[in-house]
C-alpha cells in the first residue's frame, strides 16, 4: 500500500523553526517530484514548493510567500524528505501536506501552528 | 504568477441537479489544469487532469472541459457523496503552480 507520512508540526512561536518530515513507504521516494501543500484553518489550498529528483536536477521551486525562509530538500537512503522552515510568521498556521502530484499520493498532513 | 479565479465559491443544490465550477486563468495555460475534491478533514483527491481526462475510478458523472484561459468542471447529476469543497490548479509549465479559491458544495 502507497502511503504518505509528514511529522514534524507542532507548536512555535514567531520567528521560530521547525523542520518537517515527509515518509514514504510503497514506491520509492527517488522516482518521484514531491511537492508540499498547505491548507490554512478553513482556508483553500496552497502550493508550497516542491523538488524534482536527483535524475532530474533536485532542483527546488518555491512560492514567493516562503522562498528564502523554507527549504525543501531529500534523504533519498531514507525514502524521506524534508521541508525546513524558519522565521516562522503567524501566517504560515496550516496543515502541510506532502504529495505526489503526478500520482495523486497524498498524505494526511501534519499540523503546523504559529503562536505566541 | 498566474491567478485562477474560481468560481462560484459556495453552490448550494440538491442531489440529481448538474452542477458547473468554472476557473478562469490569468493567462493561456493550454490545458494544464487539474480539478481536486476535497472532504472535510480529508487530503484532496484528483479527479480530473489535462483538463478533461477523468482519472481513473472517478465516476463519469465527473467532466472536465477547457483549455487556455477557461475551464469547467461539471457534475452531471449530483449524488450524496459529492458535496464536497472543489479546486482547479494550475500545474503546467508556469511556477508557481496555483490553486483556484475553491468551491464549496453543500445540500440544498
Amino acid at each position: 500500500e502507497v502511503q504518505l507520512v509528514e511529522s514534524g508540526g507542532g507548536l512555535v512561536e514567531p520567528g521560530g523553526s521547525l523542520r518537517l518530515s515527509c515518509t514514504a513507504s510503497g514506491f520509492t521516494l527517488s522516482t518521484a517530484w514531491v511537492t508540499w501543500v498547505r491548507q490554512a484553518p478553513g482556508k483553500g489550498l496552497e502550493w508550497v514548493g516542491r523538488i524534482k529528483t536527483k535524475t532530474d536536477g533536485g532542483t527546488t521551486d518555491y512560492a514567493a510567500f516562503v522562498k528564502g525562509r523554507f527549504t525543501i530538500s531529500r534523504e533519498d537512503s531514507k525514502n524521506t524528505l524534508y521541508l525546513q522552515m524558519n522565521s516562522l510568521k503567524i501566517e504560515d498556521t496550516a496543515l502541510y501536506y506532502c504529495t505526489h502530484l503526478f500520482r495523486d499520493y497524498w498524505g494526511r498532513g501534519t499540523l503546523v501552528t504559529v503562536s505566541s | 504568477d498566474i491567478q485562477m479565479t474560481q468560481a462560484p465559491s459556495s453552490l448550494s443544490a440538491s442531489v440529481g441537479d448538474r452542477v458547473t465550477i468554472t476557473c478562469r486563468a490569468s493567462q493561456d495555460i493550454r490545458n494544464d489544469l487539474v480539478w481536486y475534491q476535497q472532504k472535510s478533514g480529508k487530503a484532496p483527491k484528483r479527479l480530473i487532469y489535462d483538463a478533461s481526462t477523468l482519472q481513473s475510478g472517478v465516476p463519469s458523472r465527473f467532466s472536465g472541459s477547457g483549455s487556455g484561459t477557461d475551464f469547467t468542471l461539471t457534475i452531471s447529476s449530483l449524488q450524496p457523496e459529492d458535496f464536497a469543497t472543489y479546486y482547479c490548479l494550475q500545474s503546467g509549465a508556469y511556477l508557481p503552480y496555483t490553486f483556484g479559491q475553491g468551491t464549496k458544495l453543500e445540500i440544498k
